[in-house]
């Protein structure tokens, strides 16, 4: 069985501080990891995803994540928050085989304080 | 940029009521979800479905529930006695070549009172 964690169901940040929502995984086999981002009355939009290739992986609008094994988390990053980034943020795991489902966390709200 | 499009946005109903939520994937796409989040709670996997067919289910897809793609567009979810804790949002998503990627749509709250 797989699941996420995801430790604070609310973060806020100032603009330009660092931003850092966490992400922990339990697997049983190899995961592939996911976050997206859900922006007031709009869908569930892919961030980045990790599928074993490199730890450190890069997504859209300046953030990035790691894929710690030793650690079992996969934390969002992004160096400057942008006002513009506020919104939900939902990590994501799943089997690496076939067409699975994505077993999601509860999802953290990132608030940014101008 | 192709998106996922389901409607309604927002479906009130009645306890007992049958309600179709509909969904209309990326045009290319063969593989295909609902999902739904309870106010509060995790988005939770009900159902895939590929080749006309279910492939994965979940406890919470239970008789209540079907799934069908009427036609080459169309992909449906049904309730067909609808209780108060099925009111929660449903997520329609899709994937094509990529399997890494499904794209969701925007969403059907539905409010059963």
């Amino acid at each position: 069985a797989q699941s996420v964690t995801q430790l604070g169901s609310h973060v806020s940040v100032s603009e330009g501080a660092l931003v850092l929502l966490r992400c922990n995984y339990s697997s049983s086999v190899p995961p592939y990891l996911f976050w997206y981002v859900q922006y007031p009355n709009q869908g569930l939009q892919l961030l980045l995803k990790y599928t074993s290739a490199a730890t450190l992986v890069k997504g859209i609008n300046g953030f990035e994540a790691e894929f710690k094994k030793s650690e079992t988390s996969f934390h969002l990053t992004k160096p400057s928050a942008h006002m513009s980034d506020a919104a939900e943020y939902f990590c994501a795991v799943r089997r690496n085989s076939g067409n699975t489902p994505l077993v999601f966390g509860k999802g953290t709200r990132l608030s940014v304080i101008a | 940029e192709p998106e996922v499009t389901q409607t309604p946005s927002h479906q009130v109903t009645q306890m007992g009521q049958e309600v179709i939520l509909r969904c209309v994937p990326i045009s290319n796409h063969l593989y295909f979800y609902w999902y739904r989040q309870i106010l509060g709670q995790k988005v939770e996997f009900l159902v895939s479905f590929y080749n006309n067919e279910i492939s994965e289910k979940s406890e919470i897809f239970d008789d209540q529930f079907s799934v069908e793609r009427p036609d080459g567009s169309n992909f449906t979810l049904k309730i067909r006695s609808t209780k108060l804790e099925d009111s929660a949002m449903y997520f329609c998503a899709s994937t094509g070549t990529d399997k890494n990627i499904q794209y969701f749509g925007a969403g059907t709250r539905l409010s059963v009172l």
